[in-house]
């Protein structure tokens, strides 16, 4: 089992640009997460999704969007970078309880 | 005021020495989560509990509901247990979403 896979683990970004920070898992997890990690702060929920089809906003979400046509993916995407998302992506799947996490993207936007 | 603390920050600590984080809330929650992030590293799950106490190895998580208040332990401390220990709590309101709030996390440097 993979887990939660995260792709990629880094990337630096001009200012303006877009991208999508890809994730996938293969655990049949409905619930899953996208989390930002910023130094001397908690980690913060950008979006969730409770199933296919499914999302919703969490705490961070301007300067994002999502999808989630499968199970397995839900990709983030930046439409227009600027340096307040310089940022560790993390993406999470849970099932009951549990939570797995994806080993984060390293975002940095110049 | 963060709805989840932990304390202290930073911990240095020497090879072999037991050691404790703590983590308090002040929500309602159904469940506590303590995870491990090493330096540039992926977070991993350690503990999740509702109540009591859990062991695993060397460490041990304990939670005392009524005062909304958790501990992580490591007994017989190790260089290899650097890292970040971060405390997370799913809400007991928190619906079908099952979203956590997160602490800030420990930083724990095991000297050799």
């Amino acid at each position: 089992n993979a887990g939660v896979t995260q792709t990629p683990k880094f990337r630096i970004l001009k200012i303006g640009q877009s991208m999508t920070l890809q994730c996938t898992q293969d655990m049949n997890h409905n619930y899953m997460y996208w989390y930002r990690q910023d130094p001397g702060m908690g980690l913060k929920l950008i979006y969730y999704s409770v199933g296919a089809g499914i999302t919703d906003k969490g705490e961070v979400p301007n300067g994002y969007n999502v999808s989630r046509s499968t199970t397995e993916d839900f990709p983030l995407r930046l439409e227009l970078a600027a340096p307040s998302q310089t940022s560790v992506y993390f993406c999470a799947s849970s099932w009951g309880y549990g939570y797995t996490f994806g080993s984060g993207t390293r975002l940095t936007v110049v | 005021k963060n709805e989840v603390e932990q304390s202290p920050q930073n911990l240095t600590a020497q090879e072999g020495e037991f050691i404790t984080i703590n983590c308090s809330y002040s929500v309602g929650i159904s469940a506590l989560h303590w995870l491990q992030q090493h330096p540039g590293g992926g977070i991993v799950s350690l503990f999740m509990l509702s109540s009591g106490k859990k062991k695993h190895g060397r460490l041990i998580a304990t939670i005392n509901i009524q005062e909304k208040h958790s501990s992580l332990h490591i007994t017989a401390s190790h260089p290899r247990d650097s890292a970040v220990y971060i405390c997370a709590v799913r809400l007991n309101y928190g619906g079908a979403t099952n979203k956590l709030i997160f602490g800030t996390g420990t930083l724990l440097a095991v000297q050799p």
